[in-house]
């Protein structure tokens, strides 16, 4: 059974540009997370997305990012006129249910740096 | 929310058992004790969690104190694969208890 996968590993883009960020579930996941960790620091939650459903986006920047999970193929957020301050580690993670009792499967997150 | 502290390092030697602490006097009676782990380069992964008693698993042990204000991640013959930064986390019944707050965690390191 894969993994949560993501992909690409290492994204390297030039300010301004736009980064898109990519995240399969496990099998039979159906609720998606997404966490930032900068350098030196915790992971922070960003969004929380089930099929074609944000459900909490608290932790998103109000500008320049957003994130999707449509019926078919995998979750995507999206970086729009990336600064240097993006430039972290995004981490995808995937659970059949958000209950206090599930455990969160994370992918090897994609690092990015902007130039 | 609850907040846990823990040692920023600690050190151990392979194949001896490691006690790895956190304080979370806050800690409310609905809140579960989960740890994760993330060894360098990678995301991190679940490893074990309790709400009461102790807890056994492959990975490792949980020993939760009788008043829940702090707990401990046991790992019994710690190897070389062991060596990444271990989070202790609260995480509330109900509401919005997906939220996993990773704090900067204990970095271990396991001398050969």
């Amino acid at each position: 059974n894969a993994g949560v996968m993501q992909n690409p590993r290492h994204l390297v883009r030039r300010r301004g540009q736009e980064a898109r960020l990519r995240c399969s579930p496990m099998k039979g996941h159906s609720h998606v997370y997404w966490y930032r960790q900068l350098p030196e620091e915790g992971l922070k939650f960003m969004v929380y997305l089930q099929k074609e459903n944000i459900i909490d986006e608290s932790g998103m920047p109000k500008e320049r990012f957003s994130a999707e999970f449509p019926k078919e193929g995998p979750s995507i957020l999206r970086i729009q006129q990336v600064v240097r301050g993006d430039s972290a580690a995004y981490f995808c993670a995937s659970s059949p249910s958000p209950g206090e009792s599930y455990e969160q499967y994370f992918g090897p997150g994609t690092r990015l740096t902007v130039t | 929310d609850a907040k846990t502290t823990q040692p920023n390092s600690m050190e151990s030697n392979e194949e001896e058992p490691v006690h790895l602490p956190c304080n979370h006097s806050t800690i409310s009676g609905t809140d579960y004790i989960h740890w994760y782990r993330q060894l360098p380069s990678q995301g991190p992964e679940y490893v074990i969690h309790g709400l009461t008693s102790n807890v056994n698993n492959r990975m490792a042990s949980l020993a939760i104190a009788e008043d829940r204000k702090s707990s401990t991640l046991i790992l019994h013959r710690a190897t070389l694969r062991d060596a990444a930064v271990y989070y202790c986390i609260l995480r509330r019944s109900g509401g919005s208890n997906y939220k996993l707050t990773f704090g900067k965690g204990t970095l271990l390191t396991v001398n050969p």
